[in-house]
């Protein structure tokens, strides 16, 4: 089975660029997250879906970052304009609401904004 | 106060010696999940063992183990018989009930230990 699939695997861009990250969760989960990773924050929860519906987006760190999720095999995060600090890794996640509820990561994005 | 902490940043095992990774949680939830991801240095996040806050036994999936300890609110990971490709960072993780929305949860991570197998 596939498991979480994101693209692009590495992005280079330059700050003031829009940068687009793409997920596709695995079949059949109803929850899909959003999470940044850096050396000083760890990682943090930017978003998350349920059935492709916007539940808590309190993670998002400010304006420039946006999230869809227009059906239930696909979902972006779109960071407009980037600046350096977006630099980080970015992982999406799925989950089927089970007992123990767990979250399968996808192989995350690797985003440098210069 | 942190959630989940990691006391350990790093940590050194001999191979196929045992080796318990700590972690400490904080929540006034009782109903809880304790979770274990680990993150080669290819960098994905992989999932590696899940222990409910009302299980009464122990978690356990082949070489890994969960020592959970409700009252000391502790949820050590344990590896028997480490081997080289044990080599990675290690998280832990708790999920707490989000009563927002969906009424689903958020997934807090620790600050992770980095454990090295050395031959």
């Amino acid at each position: 089975d596939a498991g979480v699939i994101q693209s692009p695997r590495h992005e280079v861009t330059e700050m003031g660029q829009e940068v687009t990250l793409r997920c596709k969760p695995i079949s059949g989960h109803d929850y899909l997250f959003w999470y940044r990773q850096t050396m000083m924050r760890g990682l943090e929860l930017l978003i998350y879906f349920n059935n492709n519906v916007p539940i808590d987006d309190s993670g998002m760190p400010e304006d420039r970052f946006s999230a869809k999720m227009p059906n239930a095999s696909f979902s972006t995060l779109k960071i407009q304009p980037s600046e350096p600090r977006d630099s980080a890794v970015y992982f999406c996640a799925s989950s089927f609401r089970t007992r123990s509820e767990t979250q399968y990561f996808g192989p995350g994005t690797r985003l440098l904004v210069l | 106060a942190q959630k989940i902490t990691q006391t350990q940043p790093g940590m050194f095992v001999q191979e196929k010696e045992a080796v318990t990774l700590d972690c400490t949680y904080d929540t006034s939830d009782q109903s809880y999940g304790l979770f274990w991801y680990k993150q080669p240095s290819s960098g994905e996040m992989i999932f590696l063992i899940y222990q409910g806050s009302y299980d009464e036994q122990n978690a356990t999936e082949g070489r890994y183990s969960l020592n959970f300890q409700k009252a000391r609110k502790s949820a050590n990971l344990v590896i028997s018989a480490s081997q080289l490709g044990d080599s990675a960072m290690y998280f832990c993780a708790m999920r707490e009930v989000s009563y927002s929305g969906a009424g689903s949860y958020q997934l807090t991570f620790g600050k992770g230990t980095k454990l090295s197998v050395i031959p």
